[in-house]
């Protein structure tokens, strides 16, 4: 069983619409969990973090997190061209405190396409 | 603040020879990681530090060596290239802490032919 699993996509959605991403885990223990974009060619970019269960909100972004059921996801608002990219989700299984556990673990992304 | 800068952004190596990949950060973070990314596929964690002269294998170190003589630096040699090393590589730097939040440099493309 892979640690952290998304949807490969690819996953299309209109212009101005909202698109879902979502990111299971394996790690019942796991603290943090974080959301990257990723355009081709290019670095991963941290755009959202969440810690607690709940709902994170920023801009067009929101990330929710619910630890019972091990998932996070993601929702873009108001979906824009430049939304399209793969979206990574990464897990740190631990508090990075505890040693040996400074790692994070990503799945294999999910690739976004916004259509005008 | 540069962040975390990686040099060269391309290179292409004939089989068998070796080479060092750059990786500085301006930030002060303890936390240092290579990754490797093939094409379509997720990162995978070739190496990290926690600090300077402190290192540790990922899940994917063969074919490679690292050290950390500063904060700041990180590079990553590879010897003996293999066509299998044909990968774009990201280095990536976090604070210490409990929530690590990592932050990639640009990432360095690298064939081996």
């Amino acid at each position: 069983q892979k640690e952290v699993e998304q949807n490969s996509g690819p996953l299309s959605v209109p212009e101005g619409a909202i698109a879902s991403l979502n990111c299971t885990y394996s790690d019942r223990g796991s603290q943090s969990f974080f959301w990257y974009r990723q355009y081709s060619g290019k670095s991963p970019e941290l755009i959202m973090s969440i810690y607690s269960n709940g709902d994170k909100e920023d801009g067009r972004f929101t990330a929710q997190l619910n630890k019972a059921s091990q998932y996070v996801s993601l929702l873009i608002r108001d979906s824009q061209p430049s939304d399209s990219a793969t979206y990574l989700c990464a897990v740190n299984p631990r508090l990075s405190t505890d040693f040996g556990n400074e790692k994070l673990t990503f799945g294999t992304g999910t690739r976004l396409t916004i259509i005008p | 603040n540069a962040g975390v800068t990686q040099t060269p952004k391309f290179r292409i190596l004939k089989i068998g020879q070796s080479m060092t990949l750059q990786c500085t950060q301006d930030m002060n973070h303890n936390y240092m990681y290579w990754y490797r990314q093939d094409p379509g596929m997720g990162l995978k964690l070739i190496y990290y530090s926690v600090g300077a002269g402190i290192t540790d294998k990922g899940e994917v170190p063969n074919g490679y060596n690292v050290s950390r003589s500063t904060t700041e630096d990180f590079p990553l040699r590879l010897e003996l290239a293999a066509p299998s090393q044909t990968s774009v590589y990201f280095c990536a730097s976090s604070m210490e802490g409990p929530y690590n939040e990592q932050f990639f440099g640009p990432g360095t493309r690298l064939t081996v032919l």
